[in-house]
Order: C-alpha cells, then structure tokens, then sequence
C-alpha cells in the first residue's frame, strides 16, 4: 500500500514533443505529490508538485494532472528540450515522508 | 542560498570495513533527511529529524546504520560493518520542517558508495 507504481521506465521524445510519465499510488492517506528531475551525479530537484484537492498545476512547460478517484497523476513536459534530459520521479507523501517511483529516464533528442 | 552539502563524493571500501557520510542542511531547515538511492531505483527514506530528535528510523537497518544529528545542524551516516548490498547513493535532504506539512524537501548531490 506503500508503493508508487510509475511508468514508463524509459521514454525517447523528438525536441519540441510532449513527454508523458504516470504514476499510480493506493495509500488514499497520501496528501502530497511531488515530482523531482535527477540529473546524474546530481540529488533529485523539486520540479513541481501538487495537493490531491487540485486537479492540474501548471508551470512553464510542466504541468501535473490529477485524478484523486483514479489515484493517479502525470506530469506532462511540452515542447520537450535536449536539456530536459534526466531521470524523473514521482513521489508520494504524508507527514512529511516521501515515496519515491521507480523513476523514469527520459531522452530527448534533436 | 547555499544548498545541502555532503561528504565525501566518493567512497570505496571493502565489505565487513565501517564508513561514515557527513551532511550540512541548509541554514534554518529544522527537518533533515537520509536517503539510500541504490542504481537504478527511487530514493529510500533511511531516517528524518526533527531538529536533534528522530522522528522516523523505521527502514533504518538498526544492526549495522546509525545516525546521529548533534545540535540540530550537521548529521552523519554512519555503516557498520557495510555489505555488499549497501553500494548505492546515500542522500542528504533538508527541509524548513515547523507548522507547516509536505515543505520541499532540498536534496544534497549524494555520496556514492562502492563496497568491493
């Protein structure tokens, strides 16, 4: 119940593309849905993050969809950019305590 | 601001050896985290302060890690003796903690361990 199901693993996006990543969690507890961007040799970087009583959050080219009734949400990267590049995880979280995905490593080449 | 700041970068040891990671949040973040991010996976919550005071070391494998947070500031990680499993990336985070829940957690660049 503890886990945060994300998808996919590796993701290749032509520049300009939207790169899509879904995660999927069944603690319904949860109050709080981060999403970082790691790139190597680097700590994860909060990139966005969202509360469950919101449905989507927009910043720049990153927006995070949510659907509480699902208990999924995604992050959307538009007009993807060589620079974007990295491994991305979502995480989970309550009382301060995060869950992290699986991580997904995203090329974006072009 | 400054950010989180660990060390060393890098280190090799062998199995059955002890090592120890060094961790300086930033300035005022009451709240401070270690992660282990083993190849290819997420980051593992290992323990989180409060302040001096441990809030949660429940995936903290007790026989052979300890941590310690002296005067709220600094922390270190220390393993004894480290196995084979324990080659990953150790994480520092910090966080302001207080009234407030679910503060962005700031992530130091990590200390990669090799156990041989």
């Amino acid at each position: 119940q503890q886990q945060v199901k994300q998808s996919p693993q590796s993701l290749i996006v032509q520049k300009g593309g939207i790169s899509i990543i879904n995660c999927a969690y069944e603690n319904t507890a949860f109050d709080y849905f981060p999403w970082y961007q790691q790139f190597p040799g680097k700590g994860p970087a909060l990139l966005i993050a969202i509360r469950p009583d919101v449905s989507e959050k927009k910043e720049g080219r990153f927006t995070i969809s949510f659907n509480k009734s699902a208990k999924q949400f995604s992050l959307h990267i538009m007009d993807s950019q060589p620079g974007d590049s990295a491994t991305y995880f979502c995480a989970a979280s309550k009382a301060d305590k995060l869950i992290f995905g699986t991580g997904t490593r995203l090329q974006v080449f072009p | 601001e400054a950010g989180v700041a660990q060390s060393p970068r890098y280190k090799i040891i062998e199995k059955r050896q002890s090592v120890a990671f060094w961790c300086n949040p930033i300035s005022g973040h009451a709240t401070l985290y270690w992660y282990q991010q083993i190849l290819g996976q997420g980051p593992k919550l290992l323990i989180q302060f409060q302040n001096n005071g441990v809030v949660d070391d429940s995936q903290l494998p007790k026989d052979r890690f300890s941590a310690e947070r002296l005067k709220g500031v600094d922390s270190t990680l220390k393993i004894q003796p480290a196995k084979l499993e324990d080659s990953a990336v150790y994480l520092c985070a910090s966080s302001p903690g207080g009234s407030y829940s679910n503060q962005p957690q700031h992530f130091g660049d990590g200390t990669r361990l090799s156990i041989l």
